[in-house]
């Protein structure tokens, strides 16, 4: 199975900067039709997760273009480009394109500085 | 507006079965693949089982293969999850989630439900 790692796993930003997450494949997430299937979710407290990018970097519907996703092959990035308050939560990247499973990355922790 | 409703938890002993539930709502259900994925308590995801469109493709995680059952009745916008011989480890928020991707594939996890807990104890 894919195991995803995903660095660093708690994150503490001041209001307005910037943040990124980093997410290492343990095998390259190009699929056989050529797309890669990797994407990331946020859960904020109480609440399941929502999905924010998929393919790398589709900001999925409602997501604010703060949210952005980058990478290729096995190394990815989701980038916030201006913290704000309700972005505190956990974070998950996960991939599809080596399915069966899906599997998930650790999660890395947003607090607010 | 796409909606995913669990039910079914619960508290159950060990050793106990419990079936979820999970009603959808908001689009065309018969023709998406659906799937179950677990939280523990303070963990992370895990993924436990897939169904697609047919219903006739239906896979699961190692860690439930032989005592979880997937199912659906598309006629009830409804997908199940039978589970059996529960232990402590078994104890999470159970989350319904579809993938959108339609052709018995898997591309992504779009729409979630609230979840619904149970608790395997003694």
């Amino acid at each position: 199975d894919v195991v995803l790692t995903q660095t660093p796993l708690s994150l503490r930003v001041t209001l307005g900067q910037p943040a990124s997450i980093s997410c290492r494949s343990s095998q390259r997430l190009v699929h056989f039709d050529g797309n890669t299937y990797l994407s990331w979710l946020q859960q904020r407290p109480g609440q399941p997760p929502r999905l924010l990018v998929h393919k790398i970097s589709q900001r999925f519907s409602g997501v604010p273009d703060r949210f952005s996703g980058s990478g290729a092959g096995t190394d990815f990035t989701l980038t916030i480009s201006r913290v704000e308050a309700e972005d505190v939560g956990v974070y998950y990247c996960m991939q599809a394109s080596q399915f069966p499973p899906y599997t998930f990355g650790q999660g890395t922790k947003l607090e607010i500085k | 507006e796409v909606q995913l409703v669990e039910s079914g938890g619960g508290l159950v002993r060990p050793g106990g079965s419990l079936r979820l539930a999970c009603v959808a709502s908001g689009f065309t259900f018969s023709i998406y693949e659906m799937n179950w994925v677990r939280q523990a308590p303070g963990k992370g995801l895990e993924w436990l089982s897939y169904i697609n469109p047919a219903g006739n493709l239906r896979l699961y995680a190692d860690s439930v293969e032989g005592r979880f059952t997937v199912s659906r009745d598309d006629a009830k916008n409804s997908v199940y999850l039978q589970m059996s011989s529960l232990t402590e480890d078994d104890t999470a928020v159970y989350y319904c989630v579809r993938d959108p991707d339609g052709t018995s594939a898997a591309v992504f996890l779009d729409y979630w439900g609230l979840g619904t807990l149970v608790t395997v104890s003694p």
